[in-house]
């Protein structure tokens, strides 16, 4: 089946420096999200980007199709931006997502 | 814009109990799924529907019983706990296939 492969596992920051996460993944993606989920709290989605580079806020997501790889760069990273970042890709018609195991940030002053 | 609930927030059952966790969301859209999260195992699916009355299963589903009586919600039933359940269970929504999805804020399940 579908598999997503995350890189880093995890990252520390300090305030201020960018950040790039990885995301590969085995077949071609129909959809592709990003989703931010802070300690103990639900999936927020970032971006739904499956072709090109789309940008929100200080996040840019670039994802290359035919490479099966996406990425999310964080610009001058925040305390806030502590978290978890996950990638996932759509399976086949209705059957939902599969996700990566995800990018742990921290974020320090 | 619309929400995603589910109730309860926290669930504590007994091993062998039966348990239904609740999902409702208000964006009107077709499709529903349950997800479960382990730590260090990500996201795996459980149950789906892609209308009202429709049930699809993942690949998790053994052990639990899903139900989509209204196209507004969604539940998931653990059809007899156990310990190595204990996990977080979330409910998300889309419009359409390949569309935007959409998570609620989780049921976290505790198995005494």
């Amino acid at each position: 089946g579908q598999q997503v492969q995350q890189s880093p596992s995890s990252l520390v920051l300090q305030e201020g420096e960018n950040a790039e996460l990885q995301c590969n993944f085995s077949s071609t993606a129909t959809q592709l999200q990003w989703f931010y989920q802070s300690p103990g709290g639900s999936l927020v989605s970032l971006l739904s980007n499956p072709s090109g580079t789309k940008h929100t806020g200080r996040l840019t997501s670039t994802t290359v199709t035919k490479e099966r790889r996406s990425s999310l760069h964080i610009s001058s990273s925040q305390t806030t931006d502590s978290g978890t970042y996950l990638c996932a890709i759509d399976r086949n018609y209705a059957q939902g997502l599969t996700f990566g195991l995800g990018t742990r940030v921290s974020v320090f002053p | 814009g619309g929400i995603i609930t589910q109730t309860p927030k926290f669930l504590i059952g007994q091993e062998g109990q039966k348990l239904t966790l609740k999902c409702q969301q208000n964006f009107n859209h077709d499709t529903m799924y349950w997800y479960r999260q382990d730590s260090g195992k990500g996201l795996r699916l459980i149950y789906y529907s892609i209308t009202e009355n429709d049930l699809q299963k993942g690949d998790l589903s053994e052990g639990y019983d899903a139900s989509r009586e209204k196209k507004s919600s969604f539940s998931l039933t653990v059809t007899s706990a156990q310990k190595n359940e204990m996990a977080v269970f979330l409910c998300a929504s889309r419009l359409g296939n390949y569309a935007e999805q959409f998570f609620g804020p989780g049921t976290r399940l505790t198995v005494l």
